[in-house]
């Protein structure tokens, strides 16, 4: 199982960043996914997570409204569009896939590196 | 649902036995588990279902534990255990998931 981040960056407050994550080493379309994120220095957050068909997917009340997960099963690949960003938003994020197969949803088990994003003016 | 992890610090010696706590707001059942993390890694699961051992997981760590209170207990703590601690309440439905604010276990 490998995931990998990528689309991190620095980013004014108010503005947009999309984030994705190339998954490799199991059936994708088969896993929930997760985003999960970590303040500098602080705990762990859960984002949002999505079904292996990309029809069904939360969100936590902190970025409702502002991200949309989706995922492109053809390419292996999760993604986080993330709008109207504020400084509260700056974290290392996460994807991660679930530790069930066959669309049952559980936890967050296999994890990528993660990806920085900053926001600050 | 809010969960709460004690204590904040832990500080054990090699070979001794850590015991960390997580409480929930309500019951959970036996939906949480645990999950390790090293300064600049990401975390690894290490238990869930409370009592269920993630695949390579060392059989010295161990959780217990159903609706509101829940441990885990690590027998003999080895030099790679010390790290970061966090406990993950999951409702599958309505989806929720909450992590504890973590357990920092530290050499004595």
């Amino acid at each position: 199982v490998q995931l990998v981040e990528s689309g991190g960056g620095l980013v004014q407050p108010g503005g947009s960043l999309r984030l994705s994550c190339a998954a490799s080493g199991f059936t994708f379309n088969t896993y929930w996914m997760y985003w999960v994120r970590q303040a500098p220095g602080k705990g762990l957050e859960w984002v949002s997570h999505i079904n292996g068909e990309g029809s069904f997917s939360t969100y936590a009340d902190s970025v409702k409204g502002r991200f949309t997960v989706s995922r492109d099963n053809a390419k292996n690949t999760l993604y986080l569009q993330m709008n109207s960003l504020s400084v509260e938003d700056t974290a290392v994020y996460y994807c991660a896939r679930d530790i069930m197969g066959a669309d049952v949803v559980v936890v967050p088990a296999f994890w990528g590196q993660g990806a920085l994003v900053t926001v600050s003016s | 649902i809010v969960v709460t992890q004690s204590p904040a610090t832990l500080s054990v010696s090699p070979g001794e036995r850590a015991t960390l706590s997580c409480r929930a707001s309500q019951s959970i059942s036996s939906n949480l588990a645990w999950y390790q993390q090293k300064p600049g890694q990401a975390p690894r699961l290490l238990i869930y279902a409370a009592s269920t051992r993630a695949t390579g997981i060392p059989a010295r760590f161990s959780g217990s534990g159903s609706g509101t209170e829940f441990t885990l207990t690590i027998s003999s703590l080895q030099s790679e255990d010390f790290a970061v601690y966090y406990c993950l309440q999951y409702n599958n439905w309505p989806p929720d998931y909450t992590f504890g604010q973590g357990t920092k276990l530290e050499i004595k």
